[in-house]
């Protein structure tokens, strides 16, 4: 069974609105993170935000949040006004609390239009 | 730039050629990852380092390929007798020593492209 599920292989935003990219993951170690990484055409993996399964709060960095849904083992990335730059793929990835390897969903193409 | 560095970035080879890539950490770092990534899928893990001792190992990681980091500091990845399936990026990635939470980022380079032919 896959353990990183991203349903959307693209998404298209206008400029300055906001986008949400879907990530639902599935394992039963109750310590596990969550990642989300940005990676431009120039293949990169840019690290944007982290969510812990004991955090009581939904991460935030800058315009990125994270809507972590435990019950729902859902993850969604939230990028608030989106910019022209924010064209990538995006990856949502999974580490348990036993291991020191991520697995990756396999992505979401976001394209930003004018 | 502080970052984690690859070289080279693009690598075209002819079948059945043996490649080299190598892997230069963020300072510091005790853990080093080699991931694989084909075209439309996600990274895939094959191997890491915890200072100089490979740790783990994925079953991705045939006989023919080989990882290692002397010293632990940089690392190669060695790939012999190249197949057209060996098309990939691969990437280098390295993380602080990991705590008792799986929150420790991993940090990845820019990857280094092998194309054979």
């Amino acid at each position: 069974a896959q353990k990183i599920t991203q349903t959307q292989p693209g998404m298209f935003v206008q400029e300055k609105e906001a986008v949400t990219l879907d990530c639902t993951y599935d394992t039963s170690d109750p310590s596990y993170g969550l990642f989300w990484y940005k990676q431009p055409s120039s293949g990169e993996m840019i690290f944007l935000i982290y969510q812990g399964s004991y955090d009581q709060q939904n991460a935030t960095e800058g315009r990125y949040s994270l809507n972590f849904q435990k019950a729902r083992k859902s993850a969604n990335l939230v990028i608030s006004a989106s910019q022209l730059g924010d064209s990538a793929m995006y990856f949502c990835a999974m580490r348990e609390g036993g291991y020191s390897t991520l697995t990756f969903g396999k992505g979401t193409m976001l394209l930003v239009s004018p | 730039d502080t970052g984690v560095s690859q070289d080279p970035r693009h690598k075209i080879t002819k079948r059945g050629q043996n490649v080299t890539f190598r892997c230069d950490p963020i300072s510091e770092h005790n853990r080093l990852y080699w991931y694989r990534q084909t075209l439309g899928q996600g990274p895939e893990f094959l191997t890491y380092f915890q200072n100089e001792a490979q740790l783990e190992k994925s079953r991705l990681l045939s006989d023919r390929f080989s990882a290692e980091r002397p010293k632990g500091s940089f690392s190669t990845l060695e790939i012999q007798r190249t197949e057209q399936g060996d098309s990939a990026m691969y990437l280098c990635a390295s993380s602080e020593l990991q705590g008792s939470r799986p929150g420790n980022t991993i940090y990845f380079g820019e990857g280094s492209w092998l194309t054979v032919v």
